[in-house]
């Protein structure tokens, strides 16, 4: 079965452009979720969509924003690109069913903003 | 903020089991313990999670002690693939409908020796 799938696997941009990254979860789950992770620190939480409603986001700029799709696809959009925006941006997906149900997560899409 | 304490690192031979112990003593009751690694540049790998009673799949075990306040993630017969940074993890049973991602650490970098 495939796993989470997420595109580009390296994107180079510059500064004050805008970049969207796309993922593609397992088929049959229903939540999906964005995380940033810069080099050195762990994964940090951006947004997460459940069935197409935005359940929650962490503590990110409005710069940031993303969707979900009818077929629970889902796009992370990042506006004013800034050096700090260059990061691991990783999608997880999920079954929607609460704690009991585990992250998959991609092996991410790595943005260099120059 | 990270509610787990893991050790920075840690050293395992080949072939022995390697034992990695976690530190969550505000951990609520509704709350279930979740482990995941990381091999270096690709995403976080799902290994177990638990609530309250001791759990063991194809990857590993997880023995979780009865006050919850501590875990321990037991790789029975480490190889040099399970180098990696293993993270500890406290997710909510359930939030309500709201986001219940996930709060990673700095994790345990796990070194397995040849």
């Amino acid at each position: 079965d495939a796993g989470v799938t997420q595109s580009p696997t390296h994107l180079i941009k510059t500064r004050g452009q805008h970049v969207t990254l796309r993922c593609s979860p397992i088929s049959g789950h229903k939540s999906v979720s964005w995380y940033q992770q810069v080099l050195g620190q762990g994964p940090q939480f951006i947004f997460q969509y459940y069935e197409k409603e935005e359940r929650g986001r962490g503590n990110f700029p409005d710069r940031f924003s993303a969707r979900q799709f009818p077929n629970y696809s889902s796009e992370l959009n990042v506006n004013a690109l800034l050096l700090g925006d260059s990061a691991l941006y990783l999608c997880a997906s999920s079954t929607g069913g609460q704690g009991n149900s585990p992250l998959h997560f991609g092996n991410g899409t790595r943005l260099t903003v120059t | 903020d990270a509610k787990t304490t893991q050790p920075t690192s840690m050293d395992c031979a080949e072939g022995r089991a390697a034992n990695l112990p976690c530190n969550h003593s505000t951990i609520s009751g509704n709350e279930y313990v979740y482990w995941y690694r990381q091999i270096h540049s690709q995403g976080p790998q799902y290994i177990i999670h638990g609530l309250k009673n001791n759990e063991t799949n194809e990857m590993a075990s997880l023995i979780i002690t009865e006050d919850r306040k501590s875990s321990t993630l037991i790789l029975p017969h480490a190889t040099l693939r399970d180098t990696a940074v293993y993270y500890c993890i406290v997710r909510v049973v359930y939030s309500g409908g709201g986001a219940d991602g996930l709060t990673f650490g700095k994790g345990t970098h796990l070194i397995i020796q040849p």
